[in-house]
């Protein structure tokens, strides 16, 4: 069955610090990837999103996201963390020609210390 | 991108009653997503709702638990039946744009404890 992995239950880092969130999918065939935020107390927010072209895709709030094929990644990263980073991250496929369904990550919860 | 609203934004419900989540949206689309994201998870589909036709449920969601409706192309129910405290979640819709199927946009979701 597809699934999506997120390698990191709880991370927690210093402002400035650089990040990176692993995802990882399971299966073979076309696939968009999205990473979603969830600021504490609000509802979900597209960070961005890779459909095809060039597999490093640049988001909101200046994270970016790489989609190497032939690991089955799209790992999200930022350099410079904030503080207002603090929020659980989310990564989900959508399988092509399944209708639009999002298969969601377990989460990840990010912790920013100022 | 498309407007979600959703009503009730939380309610606390007694064990063995039913409660009726709406979602409108500003604009017509085909499909809508009903996912349910329980305490400190992920979010899990429970079904897809075409309007003029039956939902598809996802494995391990019922019509019976979850029934759905899909009046018109901007408005979908779903009820969440004979509660237990185990069905305590954030419920939330979801759609794709109107000319991209393939991202989507989420409601506000509703928070529902079950007492």
């Amino acid at each position: 069955a597809q699934s999506v992995s997120q390698h990191n239950h709880h991370v927690i880092l210093s402002e400035a610090a650089s990040l990176e969130l692993g995802c990882n999918y399971s299966y073979g065939g076309t696939v968009n990837l999205f990473w979603y935020v969830q600021y504490p107390g609000q509802h979900l927010q597209l960070l961005l999103k890779y459909f095809s072209g060039d597999p490093l895709v640049k988001g909101i709030k200046g994270f970016e996201a790489e989609f190497i094929k032939s690991k089955f990644s799209f790992n999200l990263r930022k350099p410079s963390v904030q503080w207002s980073d603090t929020a659980e991250y989310f990564c989900a496929a959508m399988i092509y020609n399944q209708g639009g369904k999002l298969i969601f990550g377990q989460g990840t919860e990010l912790s920013v210390k100022p | 991108s498309a407007v979600i609203s959703q009503k009730p934004s939380r309610d606390i419900c007694q064990r063995g009653t039913s409660l009726t989540i709406q979602c409108q949206v500003d604009s017509q689309v085909t499909m809508m997503f009903w996912y349910r994201q329980q305490p400190g998870q992920s979010l899990t589909l429970i079904a897809t709702a075409n309007q003029g036709s039956e939902a598809t449920y996802e494995s391990g969601f019922v019509i019976d638990k979850f029934p759905i409706s899909r009046p018109n192309l901007t408005f979908s129910t779903l009820t969440v039946s004979n509660m237990s405290p185990e069905d305590s979640s954030i419920y939330l819709c979801s759609v794709p744009p109107r000319q991209n199927n393939n991202e989507q946009f989420f409601g506000p979701g509703t928070r529902l404890t079950v007492l």
